[in-house]
Parts: structure tokens; sequence; C-alpha cells
């Protein structure tokens, strides 16, 4: 089975902290994808990365960034934490190639309270 | 630009059959995708057709594909209180060198005893 996980299921944080939020997957997938996910606007994607060291803005990337040191391992990096942040964070992978290249695996997501 | 439309909420008595509509514009999309989030909880994926089928079955579940008005369902038969949940309807498209996913808001399910 497919293995997303996060690394935290809730952060409470104040304004103009650094958060970092880890996603870890265990398929050897090359994709992998940040979204938040708010009430009435569904889920909107940040970045996403294709390759280790690779990255490529989303819909909405404005206020994060992100990195990819390893395969496995996708960091989602608010770099002064401001309260239009606080969401739902879901963390997805999925493979490159292949006749299922688009299907997404979700993490079970970080709910994030930016105070 | 491409978009996937769906209904935002639907309530139906268990044991009754749900059908959750879903639009969609890009008809170079390969794969159609429901998946189901379950409250606090990560999108799980339900199931997907392929752009050249009409319809697909899976125990309680039926997919089917009108390519041609670009409308696809998710019947659920005998729907249970446990199938409440958000079902997001997804499209493939092309990105670059990559194909990605667009989303609909979610369909917001509640069954009633």
């Amino acid at each position: 089975d497919v293995k997303v996980t996060q690394s935290s299921r809730y952060l409470v944080k104040r304004t103009g902290e650094k958060v970092f939020l880890e996603c870890v997957q265990d398929m050897d997938h090359e994709n992998m994808f940040w979204y938040r996910q708010d009430p009435g606007l569904g889920l909107r994607l940040i970045y996403f990365s294709y390759d280790v060291k690779m990255k490529e803005k989303g819909d909405i990337p404005e206020g994060y960034s992100v990195s990819r040191e390893k395969k496995e391992r996708f960091s989602l990096i608010l770099e002064s934490a401001s309260t239009n942040q606080t969401s739902m964070y879901l963390c997805a992978s999925s493979y490159l190639w292949g006749p299922n290249q688009e299907t997404q695996y979700f993490g079970p997501g970080t709910r994030l309270l930016v105070l | 630009g491409e978009d996937v439309e769906q209904s935002l909420f639907l309530s139906v008595r268990e044991g009754d059959s749900s059908v959750i509509n879903c639009t969609y514009t890009d008809s170079s999309s390969t794969y159609l995708y429901w998946y189901k989030q379950e409250p606090g909880a990560g999108l799980q994926l339900l199931t997907y057709i392929f752009s050249n089928m009409d319809m697909k079955q899976d125990q309680r579940l039926t997919v089917l594909l009108n390519k041609k008005d670009k409308h696809l369902s998710l019947r659920i038969a005998d729907t249970q209180t446990g199938d409440s949940a958000i079902y997001f309807c997804a499209e493939s498209y092309n990105a670059g060198n990559n194909r990605k996913l667009i989303w609909g808001l979610g369909t917001s399910l509640a069954v009633n005893p």
C-alpha cells in the first residue's frame, strides 16, 4: 500500500514564525505536491516537485517555499507565518511515468492555525 | 482555462442510491478521478475511469462518463452512513512535461438514517 505521511496532524504557530511542514512517501514516486484546502475554495496547488531539487510553482505559491533534498521527502516552508495561512495542508505524491502517472496519493493532512 | 464543476451538497436517505455529478472542460484528459475525504482526513482515491471507457463498476460504485457532454457521475448504491464525506472529482491535464490534476470544489454527501 502507498503510504504518505505528514509530520504533524495539528500545529499552532504565531504570526511571524517560520514553519516547516514535512511529507514523506514510501512508494518511490517522482512527483510530490503540496496543496492547501479551505472551505469553499477546494484544493489549491501551492508547489510541486518532479525530481530531487526540482520544484515548480503551483497556483498560489506566494508566502511559501519548498525543499526536496531527497526523493521521498518534500517540505513546505512558511518563511513568516501569517493568519491568512491558517488552513489544512495536504501533501500528495504520484509517479512521473507509466500508465497511472496522474493518480495522486494523499497524506492525512496538517491543520495549521496561525495566531 | 480548464475547470471542473460539481454541486456542493447532496443529502440522501440510508439505503437509497446517491448520484454525484461533475462536469469538466479538458477534452484531452486521460483519466478522471473520484476521491473521498472523511472529516479531518486526507483524500482517499475512490475510483477512476480511463477516458476511452463509458462505464466502470466497482462493488457499490458505478462511474459513468459521457465524453460528448464532458460529464462524469459517481453512483453509490445502498448508501450507508459511513459514506458521509466530501467527494472530489478531478481531471488530468497536460502541464508542460508533466500531468497534473484539476479539482472540483467537492460535493458534501450527507446520509440520513
